[in-house]
């Protein structure tokens, strides 16, 4: 069974930083490109970021591009996002997504709820 | 960027109803759209990827088409369980842009 588990959320000050960890299993982790997703309170869906395999190659969202860095370890299946200079507006539900059939987006992560609050 | 504008933002409707939400991209991505559903609280779930293929799982009342900049979700026949918050997916061109979304309530 395919497995996201988001962790690292909580309360951080405006201008912190924090870092968000994605544990994955039930599949082959090392053989698929892996995508943040965030969902600020009472609003749509908005795409951050996508790694590729060998973390070689990384997107962003013009609102984190500088601030957010997405990485991930094959070794412990695990995917990550360091967000550096929080915002107020950064406060929302991450997940963790991927598609094991190469078609975004079929697999989601419970979601991790980061707050940027003085 | 790749904008895509869905509509409508909101939806009134009955169950048995036939529903449409449309979304509409800034310049041709092909059929690299999905379809999701998304409940309070949960994760999105998807229904639709390549414009028009249905998720295994997915009931057949749900179906999408499209190609290019135009594309549909159609709901043939609405059942109490699909009353919830539905949005697109582009994934032509990084970044990914998922239109506003569509929330449909029940009338």
């Amino acid at each position: 069974e395919v497995q996201l588990l988001e962790s690292g959320g909580g309360l951080v000050q405006p201008g912190g930083s924090l870092r968000l960890s994605c544990a994955a299993s039930g599949f082959t982790f090392d053989s698929h490109d892996m995508s943040w997703v965030r969902q600020a309170p009472g609003k749509g869906l908005e795409w951050v970021s996508v790694i590729s395999v060998s973390g070689a190659t990384t997107y962003y969202a013009d609102s984190v591009k500088g601030r957010f860095t997405i990485s991930r370890d094959n070794s412990r299946n695990t995917l990550y996002l360091q967000m550096s200079s929080l915002r107020a507006e950064d406060t929302a539900v991450y997940y963790c997504a991927q598609g094991l059939d190469g078609w975004p987006f079929d697999y989601w992560g419970q979601g991790t709820l980061v707050t940027v609050s003085s | 960027d790749i904008q895509m504008t869905q509509s409508p933002s909101s939806l009134s409707a009955s169950v048995g109803d036939r529903v449409t939400v449309t979304c509409r991209a800034s310049q041709g991505i092909r059929d690299d759209l999905g379809w999701y559903q998304q409940k309070p609280g949960k994760a999105p779930k998807r229904l639709i990827y390549g414009a028009s293929i249905l998720q295994s799982g997915v009931p057949s009342r749900f179906s999408g088409s499209g190609s290019g900049t135009e594309f549909t979700l159609t709901i043939s026949s609405l059942q109490p369980e699909d009353f919830a918050t539905y949005y697109c997916l582009q994934h032509n061109t990084y970044p990914y842009t998922f239109g506003q979304g569509t929330k449909l309530e029940i009338k």
